[in-house]
């Protein structure tokens, strides 16, 4: 399985900041996504990380409130800006691996926002 | 785009039972089916997959099953155990596209002793 390290793994942040998170790929992969899951419930997909170009957005996220950017194959980042408490979550960043096909899933960041 | 519908939201069975979980999907052009199973605290982990191209996949106590027909897909866990105990996620994909994996709301998995 891929190696995937992100960070941080959780942080307390105030409202209107913005946090940015990283995550490290141990090799070079497909398709970078960026998932979040709130406390007890699924995971639902930000936005598809797309290198060397703007990222695809789902249905009700929004590149101003989560810029993301991937500089090369292995790297990316999500921001979530002008934080409100509704942004607390679990951020999940995952990559494609073997030809593609199988997903693996960097361990999270908690945010907290009070 | 794709939907993932999954049943039960809560399961409860003794310890050495069976566990069954299913999913409908909406896409029929879907052709990856993967499950996951994440503990408390923890990321998902890919458990088991199946291309549409099969029908049945096993690996040891955990199988999976698919009926393209009727766009629906099924987990099974045999002899289960107290570390079954987790939240499981099917998902869905058409792979090759954009590739994005949409998924089911999660079933609550509990082994009683």
């Amino acid at each position: 399985s891929a190696v995937i390290s992100q960070k941080p793994s959780r942080d307390i942040c105030q409202r209107g900041t913005s946090l940015t998170i990283q995550c490290q790929v141990d090799s070079q992969v497909t398709m970078m996504f960026w998932y979040r899951q709130q406390p007890g419930q699924s995971l639902t997909l930000i936005a598809t990380a797309n290198q060397g170009s703007e990222a695809t957005y789902e249905s009700g996220f929004v590149i101003d409130k989560f810029p993301i950017s991937r500089p090369n194959l292995t790297f990316s980042t999500l921001t979530v800006s002008n934080m409100s408490p509704e942004d607390s979550s679990i951020y999940l960043c995952s990559a494609l691996r073997d030809s593609g096909e199988k997903l693996f899933f960097g361990s999270g960041t908690q945010l907290s926002v009070l | 785009g794709e939907n993932v519908e999954q049943h039960p939201s809560t399961l409860s069975v003794q310890e050495g039972d069976s566990a069954v979980i299913k999913c409908t999907y909406s896409d029929s052009a879907s052709n990856y089916f993967p499950w996951y199973k994440q503990e408390l605290g923890k990321r998902p982990q890919l458990i088991i997959d199946i291309r549409s191209n099969v029908g049945e996949k096993k690996d040891q106590r955990i199988a999976v099953t698919l009926n393209k027909t009727a766009k629906h897909f099924s987990l099974h866990i045999t002899e289960t155990q107290p570390e079954d105990s987790a939240v499981y996620f099917c998902a869905a994909t058409l792979l090759g596209s954009a590739s994005k994996i949409i998924f089911g709301s999660g079933t609550r998995l509990s082994i009683r002793p």
